[in-house]
């Protein structure tokens, strides 16, 4: 089965700086790598997530990258704020069967 | 949110009690999903349902049982449960289990249990 591997588990930066997150993953049929964010307390909720057949998709201040030849995908966080510190999971799946996620990233953004 | 609904939200149970939580989807999904939600493991899939059919066990013990009447509702029955069972247990609903474009999963808050 799939297994994806998720790091760092814990990342602390300043306001105003960037914050990457890097997932790698096992199964070279996997085809969707979505990325949810769980603030303290809340529920995960999906931020970006992109497909296989585009190596970059941005939304505002985030961006995920995705290098299919090494297996490895990344979201990228530029300008962080407050409200960015959260726990982000990144997850695959290869469209036959359900979302396998890595075990989180907690993102501490201090002003 | 009122998307994807859990009942209840807390739950102190002793170790010999049996319980139910209950989760409730608005959202005309057909894939249902409860996951396990701790320190060690963040996001431990339990069971997913597929047009109220189960279609993964990811190896839980049996004091832990689902049950799907229907799309729209899924349950998780709780007996005998040990301490190291304390967790979130989060729901979740996607509108199928498989296909491009199908696999937003939509959670609920989740039910904080805790095991006496």
């Amino acid at each position: 089965g799939e297994n994806v591997e998720q790091h760092p588990s814990t990342l602390s930066v300043q306001e105003g700086d960037s914050a990457v997150i890097k997932c790698t993953y096992s199964d070279s049929a996997s085809n969707y790598f979505p990325w949810y964010k769980q603030e303290l307390g809340k529920r995960p909720q999906l931020i970006i997530d992109i497909r296989s057949n585009v190596g970059e998709k941005k939304d505002q201040r985030i961006a995920v990258t995705l290098n299919k030849t090494a297996k490895h995908f990344s979201l990228h966080i530029t300008e962080t704020q407050p409200e960015d510190s959260a726990v982000y999971f990144c997850a695959a799946s290869n469209g036959y069967s359900t979302l396998t996620f890595g075990k989180g990233t907690m993102l501490l953004v201090s002003p | 949110e009122t998307g994807v609904t859990q009942t209840p939200r807390h739950l102190v149970m002793g170790m010999t009690n049996k319980k139910s939580l209950k989760c409730e989807q608005h959202l005309g999904h057909n894939a249902m999903y409860w996951y396990k939600q701790s320190a060690k493991k963040p996001l431990e899939l339990m069971f997913v349902y597929n047009f109220k059919e189960q279609t993964e066990n990811n190896s839980v013990p049996s004091r832990f049982s689902p049950e799907c009447p229907n799309s729209s509702h899924l349950f998780l029955h709780l007996h005998t449960l040990q301490p190291e069972d304390s967790a979130l247990y989060l729901c979740a609903s996607s509108q199928d289990t498989v296909g491009l474009g199908n696999y937003e999963q939509y959670f609920g808050p989740g039910t904080r249990l805790t095991v006496t």
